[in-house]
């Protein structure tokens, strides 16, 4: 089946550090989206890209549509403590049903 | 809260019972999913609804699982003779009209199978 590849899988950053972390697919999708997860919470919605070549930005949040549709990268500048969690890339190719990649892990020393 | 809510957040069961999930989708959106996430992976899907008619399911839902939505507002997944396997969290997500893939989860129920 399709399969989203995330890097890192996780991550251990100080506390006002930029983050970026990227997912890759052997699949074209035609909408990538980034969530957040907390622990026993669902996954939140943090920004959606529509169009190849995209770029997007969400408060200290930014992502990017890759060009061949097939890639996408989220940034986060200055971290806080909040920004700790899980973050899931997903791809939608109008197959009425998300791809999720495996989740990249971020913990940040105070 | 108009989020998409879930029922109940945690369920522990003995192997071989029966359970139930209940969802109820932000009330405007026709479009409601079913994922189950393990520890460690992201969500994989399982089915997918539209009001009430059930247009895709996963292999991963065997003939175990059952999922309804009777009058295209809430629903039920059911697992039947539960397994260890079956222990997982199980995600409701809702979405509108538009069909952008924008998703909106649930806080899930947990399931442990013992």
């Amino acid at each position: 089946g399709q399969q989203l590849n995330q890097s890192p899988q996780s991550m251990f950053i100080q506390e006002g550090e930029d983050v970026s972390m990227n997912c890759t697919s052997s699949s074209i999708f035609n909408t990538w989206l980034w969530y957040k997860q907390d622990p026993g919470e669902g996954p939140v919605l943090l920004i959606a890209l529509y169009k190849a070549g995209e770029l997007t930005s969400n408060g200290r949040l930014t992502a990017q549509f890759g060009i061949t549709r097939k890639d996408s990268f989220l940034n986060i500048s200055a971290s806080i403590p909040s920004d700790v969690g899980i973050y899931f890339c997903a791809g939608f190719q109008g197959a009425q049903k998300l791809v999720f990649g495996q989740g990249t892990r971020l913990t940040i020393n105070p | 809260d108009t989020g998409v809510s879930q029922d109940p957040r945690h369920k522990i069961t003995k192997r071989g019972q029966n359970v139930t999930f209940r969802c109820d989708p932000i009330s405007e959106h026709n479009r409601l999913y079913w994922y189950r996430q393990t520890l460690g992976q992201g969500p994989e899907f399982l089915t997918y609804f539209q009001n009430e008619a059930q247009l895709e399911k996963s292999r991963l839902l065997s003939d175990r699982f059952s999922a309804e939505r009777p009058k295209g507002s809430f629903s039920t997944l059911e697992i039947q003779r539960t397994e260890q396997g079956d222990s997982a969290m199980y995600l409701c997500a809702s979405s509108g009209q538009a069909n952008t893939g924008e998703l909106f989860f649930g806080e899930g129920s947990r399931l442990t199978v013992l």
